[in-house]
């Protein structure tokens, strides 16, 4: 099955600063990857993903890469500020399940 | 529009109790259907998923349980908890009929075993 590694756990940031979180994915047939962002105490919420046939996708201050080749995928905030800070997961998708998810990041942003 | 309702919010339950935490979804038809256990420091580990009614497959061995009895509503059971049953858990859903789709998590519930 589908195994998903996320780094680094946690990050420390000023305001002002980017900020990037890396990924792996195992199994070369997973297509969707999205990033989900996860406030203290409220369920995760989707904030951007990419599929398979792009290599990279931006809203705002926040971009994905995938480089599907070695099986890794990035989320990029720029000029982080201080309600950035949360818990950031990536996921992939295995074919014919589910969403698997890394364990996390934690992101601080101090002003 | 879609909306996905998960109770109860919290619970706390002693060894050796029954669970049953509950999810529906509002606004769509024949959704997939998903359970994830959050616990400190583990991520988002996926329970069970279901493409259909009585349709369940299971990701992780445990005493946990789960059930489809209606097209948007998916069950999570326990016969007998243990400490480490406690943790945070997601209901989901995903539009169905399509691979590699946005899952969409209900509010969660907090379940700590005593």
């Amino acid at each position: 099955g589908e195994n998903v590694e996320q780094h680094p756990s946690t990050l420390s940031v000023q305001e002002g600063d980017s900020a990037v979180i890396k990924c792996t994915y195992s199994d070369s047939a997973s297509n969707y990857f999205p990033w989900y962002k996860q406030e203290l105490g409220k369920r995760p919420q989707l904030i951007i993903d990419i599929r398979s046939n792009v290599g990279e996708k931006k809203d705002q201050r926040i971009a994905v890469t995938l480089n599907k080749t070695a099986k890794h995928f990035s989320l990029h905030i720029t000029e982080t500020q201080p309600e950035d800070s949360a818990v950031y997961f990536c996921a992939a998708y295995q074919a014919g399940t589910a969403l698997i998810f890394g364990k996390g990041t934690t992101l601080s942003v101090s002003s | 529009s879609q909306t996905i309702h998960q109770w109860p919010a919290t619970l706390v339950q002693p060894v050796g109790s029954p669970l049953s935490l509950e999810c529906t979804v509002e606004g769509t038809s024949n959704p997939n259907l998903y359970w994830y256990r959050q616990a400190a420091g583990r991520g988002l580990q996926l329970l069970f998923y279901s493409v259909g009614i009585g349709q369940i497959s299971s990701e992780v061995p445990q005493n946990l349980s789960a059930s489809r009895p209606q097209d948007r509503q998916f069950i999570l059971s326990s016969k007998k908890l243990l400490l480490s049953d406690s943790g945070f858990y997601l209901c989901a859903w995903s539009p169905g009929g399509a691979v590699g789709n946005t899952i969409y998590f209900g509010e969660g519930s907090w379940l700590t075993v005593v």
